[in-house]
């Protein structure tokens, strides 16, 4: 167990809202990411972070920010959620040179 | 961008059987992670293969690393119900350890 948190754990929203995602860590992590998983097409990276303020996108990016104002905590928005974000959102953390770790996910249903 | 392509996608076996699941990756494997999930719940750490022909076992779970065929498999002996789920492979981007790219997971089911 990484000491992660993901809250919350379920959402029902509606289409055209703002919604946010938090990731809290109790491990120093340096690295800190987020990814969305779909059927048909597996986990994908959306963001990462590399440190306090330091972020990058991924491969699915378009339609989220993220941010990382403290160590243990990293936050994924949607600025203006739509259906297609409908998914499962992973939170995952890793010191250098160590796997990634994995919360247990939120699960976004947007209507 | 690389991909990485489970087989088989889906399995049933019969509780005591052997089963092996192959991860094959489009570029040079630089590291490679498996990770198993149970169904609406997180991924679970299992090896982490770094160098062509490492092998490392957890106790009945056996991982390999092929660098010259760019694949890694998963070989489970004597299957039990517990080994049930999804195991995803992910693999190193681009050479940086600190991000990967996963296959879309093999969903093992053990019949008792």
């Amino acid at each position: 167990d990484a000491g992660i948190t993901q809250s919350p754990r379920h959402k029902v929203t509606e289409t055209g809202t703002p919604v946010t995602l938090r990731c809290h860590q109790t491990e120093n992590h340096r690295y800190m990411y987020w990814y969305r998983q779909d059927p048909g097409h597996g986990l994908r990276l959306i963001h990462y972070s590399y440190g306090v303020k330091d972020t990058d996108k991924g491969e699915v990016s378009d339609g989220y920010s993220v941010s990382r104002s403290k160590t243990e905590d990293f936050l994924l928005t949607l600025e203006s959620a739509t259906s297609s974000q409908t998914s499962v959102y992973f939170c995952a953390t890793r010191r250098d040179n160590q796997p990634q770790h994995f919360g247990d996910g939120t699960r976004l249903s947007i209507l | 961008s690389q991909e990485l392509e489970q087989s088989p996608q889906s399995l049933i076996v019969q509780e005591g059987k052997n089963l092996t699941i192959n991860c094959t990756s489009s570029k040079t494997l630089y590291g490679l992670y498996w990770y198993k999930q149970k169904y609406g719940e997180g991924l679970i750490f299992l090896m982490m293969l770094q160098k062509g022909g490492e092998e490392k076992s957890h106790e009945k779970i056996t991982a390999k690393l092929d660098e010259k065929k760019q694949q890694s498999s998963l070989h489970i002996t004597a299957s039990q119900p517990s080994h049930a789920g999804i195991y995803l492979c992910g693999a190193a981007s681009g050479g940086s350890n600190y991000k990967l790219t996963f296959g879309k997971g093999t969903l093992l089911t053990v019949n008792p």
